[in-house]
């Protein structure tokens, strides 16, 4: 079946920091994807949504990049915080099927 | 504005028991979907429930489990007859009516520990 991806299992990076976490997804019909982000114990936090008619979307310190022709998403945090370290997830929200997520990228940051 | 809640927060059941999990969605969101998740595992669907309905239920086991969203009160996943392998985080998500499955947003979750 169609699924989601993420290539990195962690990352680690510096406070103050941009941090760059991407996806692969192999539908090329998906139009509609989102970035979650998991502290530990919580559920998913929506934080970025994009369309396919669109190739990049900005919100407060984050930008979500997309690239139709390779099928990958990649999730831009500028100046990363301690508050950042969680795990990030993209998922498939298109058509009419439930979210398809990836295992995740564990982000860490480092003080 | 309250989020999606769900209770119990943390749920212990010996085998064989039965495991009754509770998801009250957003103010004026009446579509609500059930989700696992494993240990250092991304979330996995299991059913997705309209009032009164069930849309898909194709990721939910056929066996011990089910899952009701009635009229009033909240969405229950019901698992009847727990084994060690139902231990997982189970989350509930919620959409509004006229998106469908854009933007679900998240409960925190019920923890479920089988002994």
């Amino acid at each position: 079946g169609e699924s989601v991806g993420l290539h990195l299992p962690t990352l680690s990076v510096q406070e103050g920091d941009n941090s760059i976490i991407n996806c692969a997804y192999s539908n090329s019909a998906s139009d509609y994807f989102i970035w979650y982000k998991q502290e530990s114990g919580k559920g998913p936090q929506f934080i970025i949504d994009i369309r396919s008619n669109m190739d990049k979307r900005q919100g407060q310190r984050v930008t979500v990049l997309l690239n139709k022709t390779v099928k990958h998403l990649s999730l831009q945090i500028a100046a990363t915080q301690p508050g950042d370290s969680a795990v990030y997830f993209c998922a498939d929200a298109s058509g009419n099927t439930p979210l398809v997520f990836g295992k995740g990228t564990r982000l860490s940051v480092i003080a | 504005n309250a989020g999606v809640m769900q209770n119990p927060r943390h749920l212990v059941r010996r085998r064989g028991q039965e495991a009754r999990l509770r998801c009250s969605p957003m103010k004026g969101h009446s579509h609500v979907y059930w989700y696992r998740q494993l240990p250092e595992e991304g979330l996995k669907f299991m059913v997705y429930l309209q009032k009164e309905n069930i849309i898909d239920e194709s990721g939910m086991p056929k066996e011990r489990f089910s899952a009701e969203f009635p009229k009033e009160g909240p969405s229950i996943l019901r698992i009847q007859q727990v084994v060690r392998g139902d231990s997982a985080a189970y989350f509930c998500a919620s959409s509004p009516p006229v998106t469908g499955t854009d933007t679900q947003y998240f409960g925190p979750g019920t923890r479920l520990t089988v002994l």
